[in-house]
């Protein structure tokens, strides 16, 4: 089946520390893994994201890694900031093509100042 | 505004009746996605479109959804004889490959 799972469902965080979030993916033809931000009342927007042919990308404050072997993607924030709190999702292409995108169920950050 | 537009924004309806939600991409892109969101989930994928073809419905999509991209531009997707279950952010996204470029939702209240 087509599945994304994503952990934590929350994350609390002091400013300054590491936040680190993890997904799972069911489908082994899956390809391409972006992250998406959204914050209160606005639409999802792409922050990072990676490709089965590379094992790990950065872009300043914000890493991700892939596994696929053991069919799981992590996202990785350093030196978290306030406005770092927001929604987290994971997704994954799935199906002929690698078109179609399951979404995890995301995380909720929170960066206590 | 050259982002993706979804029109309208806020639909309140009752139980039962037909709405229809349309979503302008960005002009350059050629395929089209369209997620229903609830409170504290992720979207959840309902059909996306290549130019006009149609290419994948969700298979937890019932037959009172339907969605069109007649020219290959702008979508609607129409709901008949709406349930109060179907209350949600209706989301539009488009893209030509990788990123998706996401509307503002339209959120419909079934009554």
């Amino acid at each position: 089946g087509e599945n994304v799972e994503q952990h934590p469902s929350t994350l609390s965080v002091q400013e300054g520390d590491s936040a680190v979030i993890k997904c799972t993916y069911s489908d082994s033809a899956s390809n391409y893994f972006p992250w998406y931000k959204q914050e209160l009342g606005k639409r999802p927007q792409l922050i990072i994201d990676i490709r089965s042919n590379v094992g790990e990308k950065k872009d300043q404050r914000i890493a991700v890694t892939l596994n696929k072997t053991a069919k799981h993607f992590s996202l990785h924030i350093t030196e978290t900031q306030p406005e770092d709190s927001a929604v987290y999702f994971c997704a994954a292409s799935v199906g002929t093509g690698g078109f179609k995108t399951i979404f995890g169920a995301g995380t909720r950050l929170f960066v206590k100042a | 505004d050259t982002g993706v537009s979804q029109n309208p924004r806020h639909k309140i309806t009752k139980r039962g009746q037909n709405v229809t939600f349309r979503c302008d991409p960005i002009s350059e892109h050629n395929r089209l996605y369209w997620y229903r969101q609830t409170l504290g989930q992720g979207p959840e994928f309902l059909t996306y479109f290549q130019n006009e073809a149609q290419l994948e419905k969700s298979r937890l999509l019932s037959d009172r959804f339907s969605a069109e991209r007649p020219k290959g531009s702008f979508s609607t997707l129409e709901i008949q004889r709406t349930e109060q279950g179907d209350s949600a952010m209706y989301l539009c996204a488009s893209t030509t490959e990788g990123e998706q470029y996401f509307g503002p939702g339209t959120r419909l209240t079934v009554t």
